[in-house]
């Protein structure tokens, strides 16, 4: 059972252009939703997160926008720049089915930023 | 400083063989992770653990056991590799989940690339 699902898979952005990446979840347990960006040969890193009671957050060049009500949210790359380049994974924390407290990721969406 | 190291980077053997990742973070955290990247990117946890409590995910064969030495440590062991257990596996570390300002970061190693033949 997949309780984060991203989309899309892969993204080919220009530079300077936006890039969108969308999150759905089905857990309403969960109260934190991060993003990770992971560059090859490296791990994960967090790069921004909201809690469901604001809409968006803004941070530089990223913005997550939220929609509790759908159960969605999504990560933009404003200005995209070939230094994005990355997989993006993005998350939500909880209290799983299972009754313990941890962090579920998408599937991760592989970003490409060309020149 | 690293903060979460993990060592070997690389890892190659032989099927059936017994093999161990060892972790370390020097964060003061009290929870540890294990992930396992497919070659697909899914990050899939394995073992949450801090010293109150073991979390295994259920569908982990095993053959696969944490091992934590101190608060600082936890080593993943590897009995009787299988080619499907090929795969870039992650230690990570966080300030205790169960506290109410648990945020979700996760800091995480460099990753551990297993081989198996």
């Amino acid at each position: 059972q997949q309780q984060v699902k991203q989309s899309p898979q892969s993204l080919i952005v220009q530079k300077g252009g936006i890039s969108i990446i969308n999150c759905a979840y089905e857990n309403t347990a969960f109260d934190y939703f991060p993003w990770y960006q992971q560059f090859p040969g490296k791990g994960p890193a967090l790069l921004i997160a909201i809690r469901p009671d604001v809409s968006e957050k803004k941070e530089g060049r990223f913005t997550i926008s939220f929609n509790k009500s759908a159960k969605q949210f999504s990560l933009h790359i404003m200005d995209s720049q070939p230094g994005d380049s990355a997989t993006y994974f993005c998350a939500a924390s909880g209290v799983t089915g299972a009754g313990s407290y941890q962090l579920t990721f998408g599937k991760g969406t592989k970003l490409s930023v060309i020149p | 400083d690293t903060a979460v190291s993990q060592t070997p980077k690389y890892l190659v053997t032989q099927m059936g063989n017994d093999k161990s990742i060892k972790c370390e973070q020097n964060l003061g955290h009290d929870t540890m992770y294990w992930y396992k990247q497919d070659s697909k990117k899914f990050l899939k946890i394995m073992f949450s653990y801090n010293n109150k409590e073991l979390i295994i995910n259920e569908t982990v064969p095993n053959r696969f056991s944490p091992k934590s030495p101190d608060k600082a440590h936890l080593n993943l062991h590897i009995n009787s590799l299988e080619l499907g257990d090929s795969a870039v596996y992650f230690c990570a570390s966080s300030q205790d989940r169960i506290l109410a300002e648990f945020t979700g970061e996760l800091f995480f190693g460099e990753g551990s690339r297993l081989t198996v033949l």
